[in-house]
């Protein structure tokens, strides 16, 4: 079926470290793509999004990269620092009317000190 | 805070029990959507509404589950003799018309005993 999923359940870095979290897509439909940050305990977060006529986007310390190619996301955070520990989802969106996002299964960042 | 809110936060119940949470979505974002959370896994999709109109539909959402927005305004999710494997975090999210992503709020975890 179409999914959104990420490559690795896990990451740990370095305070200070660039930090980089993947997803691949299955949906070449998708018309958006958004990364979410999620703490413990609390609902998911907006951090940044990406259109797909777009192949890069920069935040504040965050860039997203798509490549529509290998159907591949990526989240890239600069000197990432202890408060970035969370789980980060990327999910797709199907089209501009704001219908269901879909989300995959979640990275976790683990960053010490 | 302006954001979502969803009461109520944390709730027990015996298996076989109705519940009933409810979501303020933001002022006057039009749409209001419902996910579910287990533990690990990413949000699943549930069911959108655009002001008092419930547009889609998961195959998740059983017959024991409805959802209601009924001045377009708030919303609330029952579902009706819960079981064990309903427990998760029952999340709600709101977007502005035309927007892509949504904005969630803290969730309701239900536990079924």
């Amino acid at each position: 079926g179409e999914s959104v999923g990420l490559h690795l359940p896990t990451l740990s870095v370095q305070e200070g470290d660039n930090s980089i979290i993947n997803c691949a897509y299955s949906n070449s439909a998708s018309d958006y793509f958004i990364w979410y940050k999620q703490e413990s305990g609390k609902g998911p977060q907006f951090i940044i999004d990406i259109r797909s006529n777009m192949d890069k986007r920069q935040g504040q310390r965050v860039t997203v990269l798509l490549n529509k190619t290998v159907k591949h996301l990526s989240l890239q955070i600069a000197a990432t620092q202890p408060g970035d520990s969370a789980v980060y989802f990327c999910a797709e969106q199907r089209n501009q009317a704001g219908t269901a996002l879909i989300f995959g299964k979640g990275t976790t960042l683990s960053v010490s000190s | 805070d302006t954001g979502v809110s969803q009461d109520p936060r944390h709730k027990i119940t015996k298996r076989g029990q109705n519940v009933t949470f409810r979501c303020d979505p933001i002022s006057e974002h039009n749409r209001l959507y419902w996910y579910r959370q287990t533990l690990g896994q990413g949000p699943e999709f549930l069911t959108y509404f655009q002001n008092e109109a419930q547009l889609e539909k998961s195959r998740l959402l059983s017959d024991r589950f409805s959802a209601e927005r009924p001045k377009g305004s708030f919303s609330t999710l029952e579902i009706q003799r819960t079981e064990q494997g309903d427990s998760a975090m029952y999340l709600c999210a709101s977007s502005p018309g035309g927007a892509r992503g949504a904005f969630f709020g803290q969730g309701t975890r239900l536990t079924v005993v």
